[in-house]
């Protein structure tokens, strides 16, 4: 079974300052890797995703990721926060059926609240 | 292109009571999921369909849950009847087909409290 550990409930930081948020996978199969973000009152939106490739991923708004297989890790950086990257961040891995074909199911961290002091 | 829709986007229900939400994925996408978010949680599956067919339901409380997708397009969860601990936020997602790298597009929720 696959699952994702995201390091920090909450992360603070000031507007301008680097962003990193931890995310660690755990899973039998190469996995596929997605970061979302939610903001208050909506739904997830894809941020960027991992399948295969340049292990070096970037998304919207200016985050990128990095896919580490040794460490089995996918922490979403950003250089410089914005007050409007305040919001809730989740990592999430798709996962395989019992029969080892996809299905496309997707298993979530517990998530991460970014808050950006100005 | 129009997004998830979800209806309604709030509900209070009294414990025992049952509940309907409704779903309608972006058009062309085949696969279609139901997730519920528990505050301070991340989403858990509840189901997923394929065109008007299940494909995963491990994780759907069948003895006070159901979902349909009849027409393989839009899809309606009910609970019935509803615990307290049914409060959450119940997302749905769309795909345009069910393979691992395939980007879900989600919906923006309702919330459901049960009192």
């Amino acid at each position: 079974a696959q699952s994702v550990t995201q390091l920090g409930s909450h992360v603070s930081v000031s507007e301008g300052a680097l962003v990193l948020l931890r995310c660690n996978y755990s899973s039998s199969v190469p996995p596929y890797l997605f970061w979302y973000v939610q903001y208050p009152n909506q739904g997830l939106q894809l941020l960027l995703k991992y399948t295969t490739g340049a292990t070096l991923v970037k998304g919207i708004n200016g985050f990128e990721a990095e896919f580490k297989k040794s460490e089995t890790s996918f922490h979403l950086t950003k250089p410089s926060a914005h007050m409007s990257d305040a919001a809730e961040y989740f990592c999430a891995v798709s996962s395989f059926n019992a029969g080892g074909t996809s299905y496309g199911k997707l298993t979530f961290g517990q998530g991460t609240i970014l808050t950006v002091h100005p | 292109e129009a997004g998830v829709a979800q209806s309604p986007r709030y509900k209070i229900i009294e414990k025992r009571q049952s509940v309907a939400f409704w779903c309608n994925p972006i058009s062309g996408h085949a696969t279609l999921y139901w997730y519920q978010q528990i505050l301070g949680q991340g989403p858990k599956l509840l189901i997923q369909f394929q065109n008007n067919g299940v494909v995963d339901d491990s994780q759907l409380p069948k003895d006070r849950f159901s979902a349909e997708r009849l027409k393989g397009v839009d899809s309606t969860l009910k609970i019935q009847p509803a615990k307290l601990e049914d409060s959450a936020v119940y997302l749905c997602a769309s795909s345009y087909r069910a393979r691992e790298r395939e980007t879900q597009y989600f919906g923006p929720g309702t919330r459901l409290t049960v009192l």
